[in-house]
């Protein structure tokens, strides 16, 4: 089983649409989550740190369920420019500063 | 600051030669990682440094790869003999220890096709 499991997508959505993503992860120890964003041919940048009370960031909004290894990311009125690869990322105490990301789950926002 | 810059952005080499990638941290940023970017297998960490000393190398695929990083501002990743199946994104990465040490900052990536 992988560290890090993100819903596979990809996931094509009209502008102004709600889209949502999961991640589950296996180390109970994590402590730290993340989602970064990748866009094509690019190199991955954080997007949002989550943290346990949830939070947001304009549009999107974070959550975190701890009991069940969960971490969700929610867009809400999507815009063209959210189409990209979002990375969900995990670090846990004891591996410094090294993070595992999840293999990424593709959006494309249509017009 | 410019970020994180490496060198090459593309490379395309035969299989059997040495391939080094370059990597300039941000300074004053105290890790360096390098990653491996595949469709297959998502991004890969390869190995990463603390104050120039690697830390963890576990990720490093086999001998033919190699990284160094001889001081605060340079790092290297060789590969030699390349072969094939070495094609892939291959990314530089730094942090720091103290604020949101957590954060990473990637390089734009060495683009690798080795024939």
């Amino acid at each position: 089983r992988k560290e890090v499991e993100q819903d596979p997508g990809p996931f094509n959505v009209p502008e102004g649409a709600t889209v949502a993503f999961n991640c589950t992860y296996s180390n109970s120890a994590s402590q730290s989550f993340f989602w970064y964003r990748q866009d094509c041919r690019k190199e991955p940048k954080l997007l949002m740190s989550v943290y346990s009370s949830g939070n947001e960031d304009g549009r999107f909004t974070a959550q975190l369920n701890r009991a069940s290894q969960y971490i969700s990311l929610l867009i809400r009125d999507s815009k063209l420019s959210d189409s990209a690869t979002y990375l969900c990322v995990v670090f846990a105490s004891g591996s410094a500063r090294q993070l595992t990301f999840g293999s990424g789950t593709q959006l494309t926002v249509l017009p | 600051d410019a970020g994180v810059i490496q060198s090459p952005r593309h490379e395309v080499t035969e299989m059997g030669q040495e391939v080094t990638l370059r990597c300039k941290p941000i300074s004053g940023h105290d890790y360096l990682f390098w990653y491996r970017q595949t469709m297959m297998r998502g991004l890969e960490l390869l190995i990463y440094f603390n104050n120039n000393v690697p830390i963890d190398d576990s990720g490093m695929p086999e001998d033919r790869f190699s990284a160094k990083m001889p001081n605060a501002s340079f790092s290297t990743l060789k590969i030699q003999p390349s072969e094939p199946r070495d094609s892939a994104v291959y990314f530089c990465a730094s942090s720091q220890t103290s604020g949101d040490g957590n954060e990473q900052f990637f390089g734009p990536g060495t683009r690798l096709t080795v024939l």
